[in-house]
């Protein structure tokens, strides 16, 4: 059974980075039929891909365009966990982080999150 | 980005009711849509996939149907413990997009 274990500050200042971490049980984040994710829900944005990282024989990454120029997202495959980073945060990043994974082939594609992480508040203030 | 609307965003129904929520994508999508459940302070749950595939271990009361840019999730006799809001999303193409959500409330 597949299990995503969130960590990281419930609090970030504006103009700082969110770092999150999610550690995975049950499955591999070199996978070759995994496609590791990081979400955000907020009032105000509703739920928001904000991007994903995968491995079919070498690493791969896309984020979306709204948070493109800032974020980032890394295996470490030592821990069999991914991670974000969000720099230059402001008071509308705040919102409820979860890690997910979604399933694809060797041809990866775009899927449903079968598998959550519990979500992580963060929030962002000074 | 495809923009995905759910409709109703808030629904009242009975235990025992039959219920339907619409999802309608911009553009067509095939079938590469998911419905989720959400309760309060919980992480969503996967139920249908594919727009029409039951995921393992989710009630048989549950069912999908549409392809295209219109999808409905029926839910063909509400338990008490159904009441939560549930979410769309498409996953035809960059980005992925979810709906906005409907809540599903007790009558």
């Amino acid at each position: 059974q597949v299990q995503l274990q969130q960590s990281g500050p419930g609090l970030v200042k504006p103009s700082q980075t969110l770092s999150l971490t999610c550690a995975i049980s049950g499955d591999s984040v070199s996978s070759s039929s995994a496609v590791w994710n990081w979400i955000r829900q907020s009032p105000s944005r509703g739920l928001e891909w904000l991007g994903r990282t995968y491995y079919r024989s070498k690493w791969y990454n896309d984020y979306a365009v709204s948070v493109k120029s800032r974020i980032a997202i890394n295996p470490d495959t030592s821990k069999n966990q991914f991670s974000l980073q969000l720099n230059s945060v402001t008071p509308e990043d705040t919102a409820v982080y979860y890690c997910a994974r979604s399933g694809s082939g060797i041809i990866v594609y775009y899927s449903y999150m079968d598998v959550w992480g519990k979500g992580t508040t963060v929030t962002v203030s000074s | 980005a495809i923009q995905v609307t759910q409709s109703p965003s808030s629904l009242s129904a009975f235990v025992g009711d039959r219920v339907t929520i619409t999802c309608r994508a911009s553009q067509g999508i095939s079938s590469a849509l998911a419905w989720y459940q959400q309760k309060p302070g919980k992480a969503p749950k996967v139920l249908i996939y594919d727009a029409s595939s039951l995921k393992s271990g989710v009630p048989s009361r549950f069912s999908g149907s549409g392809s295209g840019t219109e999808f409905t999730l029926t839910i063909s006799s509400l338990q008490p413990e159904d009441f939560a809001t549930y979410y769309c999303q498409q996953f035809d193409s960059y980005p992925i997009t979810f709906g906005q959500g409907t809540r599903l409330e007790i009558k």
